[in-house]
């Protein structure tokens, strides 16, 4: 089976554009969330969705957004980008929104913003 | 609010000595939890998790963790280390679900030969 996907693999944009990163979750995975994971730091919680609704967001501005469509993949939106949005995106997915199922990683996006 | 402490930013081992990974926590109601592996360039890899149950969980690549409520730890351990081994690992707990977990900010095993 498929892992989680990520795309783009590597991003550099500017000062103040914008950025579209995309995920899909595995096969059958309705829960997706996704992590900003700066050098040197643990993965710190940006969004999750379950079947298309948003059900957390961490203490991230309004510029970044994401939506989850019908087949579950995923998109997260960062608007007006700052050199501090330079870091490794993650996305993770797993199979329900109950506690104990573990999540799956993709292997990220890197954003480098200059 | 949830929390996650990794004290040891590095820990350095021999191959075919055990190794302990540490992790203390702090969240309300009853804890989830999680170790990560992340190799260089990847994404993290699920390890082992801590539901509820027996305090000793063993997971993947014989990795195990005991789970100490009274201290709110959540140690990773192997009994005998490998080179392989040597990669980044991150504790994470939740008291709702896997997707808004709070991480730790890695530890970085070395296993030498």
């Amino acid at each position: 089976d498929a892992g989680v996907t990520q795309s783009p693999t590597h991003l550099i944009k500017t000062r103040g554009q914008q950025v579209t990163l995309r995920c899909s979750p595995i096969s059958g995975h309705k829960s997706v969330s996704w992590y900003q994971q700066v050098l040197g730091q643990g993965p710190q919680f940006i969004f999750q969705y379950y079947e298309k609704e948003e059900r957390g967001r961490g203490n991230f501005p309004d510029r970044f957004s994401a939506r989850q469509f019908p087949n579950y993949s995923s998109e997260l939106n960062v608007n007006a980008l700052l050199l501090g949005d330079s870091a490794l995106y993650l996305c993770a997915s797993s199979f329900r929104l109950a506690g104990g199922y573990e999540q799956y990683f993709g292997p990220g996006t890197r954003l480098t913003v200059t | 609010a949830q929390s996650v402490a990794q004290p040891e930013d590095q820990v350095n081992v021999a191959e075919g000595n055990p190794l302990t990974v540490k992790c203390t926590y702090s969240v309300s109601g009853n804890p989830y939890l999680f170790w990560y592996v992340q190799y260089p360039n990847r994404g993290l890899q699920f390890l082992l998790k801590y539901i509820t149950g027996d305090n000793l969980v063993k997971g993947s690549y014989g990795f195990e963790a005991e789970f100490n409520k009274s201290q709110t730890s959540f140690h990773l351990k192997k009994p005998s280390a490998l080179v392989s081994d040597s990669a980044l690992y991150f504790c994470a707990v939740t008291n709702t679900n896997a997707g808004k977990s709070t991480f730790g900010d890695g530890t970085t095993l070395t296993v030498k030969p």
